[in-house]
């Protein structure tokens, strides 16, 4: 069953500090692996989207890693603002020959002052 | 004005009530989505449309049904709501032409159904 699971699924840091969130995934093949920041009563906005054949994007104070090979990505934030605070969703798809996303539940970060 | 719009942002509705929850975008895609978000669960697909003539069910499509009635606009209908359909719903669009898939979300819908 394809799956997308994330890690931790809550964390709290302090303002300044940085924080990696994990996806682990069991979809295969793929096009493509985003991480969106969903705000409270918001809809999910893109952060990065990479190919599985790409190791890394960045942008801004956000930089995402794929690893194929051990079907893990991660998404460094570095320097964390209030502004973080959010829930952060990793998606995989679409899966090959089908129009489908998987969706992970997220990680909800809060980042305190 | 936001690229991809959804009304009404908040709806309180009894069960067995009809409800039509709409979507419309600026952003001249040709591909909507319907999702549902529930606490503790990933976006799940409704339904989806990639033209005006083409509508296709998702991985929950019972219970509800969609009309495609413009490029640029997409609806989702609860024929006889029940109580867990209570969730947070997104509309989304993205450009077929764009290999990278990329998906663009509205605000949301958030319906309680009682």
């Amino acid at each position: 069953k394809n799956q997308v699971e994330q890690s931790p699924q809550s964390l709290i840091i302090l303002e300044g500090k940085n924080c990696t969130l994990q996806c682990n995934y069991t979809v295969s093949p793929f096009s493509n692996l985003r991480w969106y920041k969903q705000d409270t009563g918001r809809g999910p906005v893109s952060l990065t989207i990479m190919t599985f054949s790409e190791n890394t994007k960045s942008n801004g104070r956000y930089t995402a890693t794929l690893d194929a090979d051990t079907k893990q990505s991660s998404l460094h934030i570095t320097a964390s603002q209030l502004s973080d605070s959010a829930s952060y969703i990793c998606v995989v798809g679409p899966t090959s020959g089908t129009y489908k996303y998987i969706f992970g539940t997220g990680t909800r970060l809060k980042v305190l002052a | 004005d936001a690229d991809v719009t959804q009304t009404p942002r908040n709806r309180i509705t009894k069960t067995g009530k009809r409800i039509m929850l709409e979507c419309s975008q600026t952003k001249g895609h040709d591909r909507m989505y319907w999702y549902r978000q529930d606490p503790g669960l990933g976006l799940r697909l409704i339904y989806y449309s990639f033209d005006v003539k083409d509508i296709n069910k998702g991985e929950i499509s019972d219970g509800y049904s969609v009309s495609r009635q413009a490029q640029a606009k997409f609806s989702l209908s609860l024929e006889s709501a029940i109580p867990n359909q209570t969730a947070l719903y997104f509309c989304a669009t993205s450009d077929a032409g764009q290999t990278a898939g990329e998906q663009y979300f509205g605000p949301g819908t958030r319906l309680t159904v009682t």
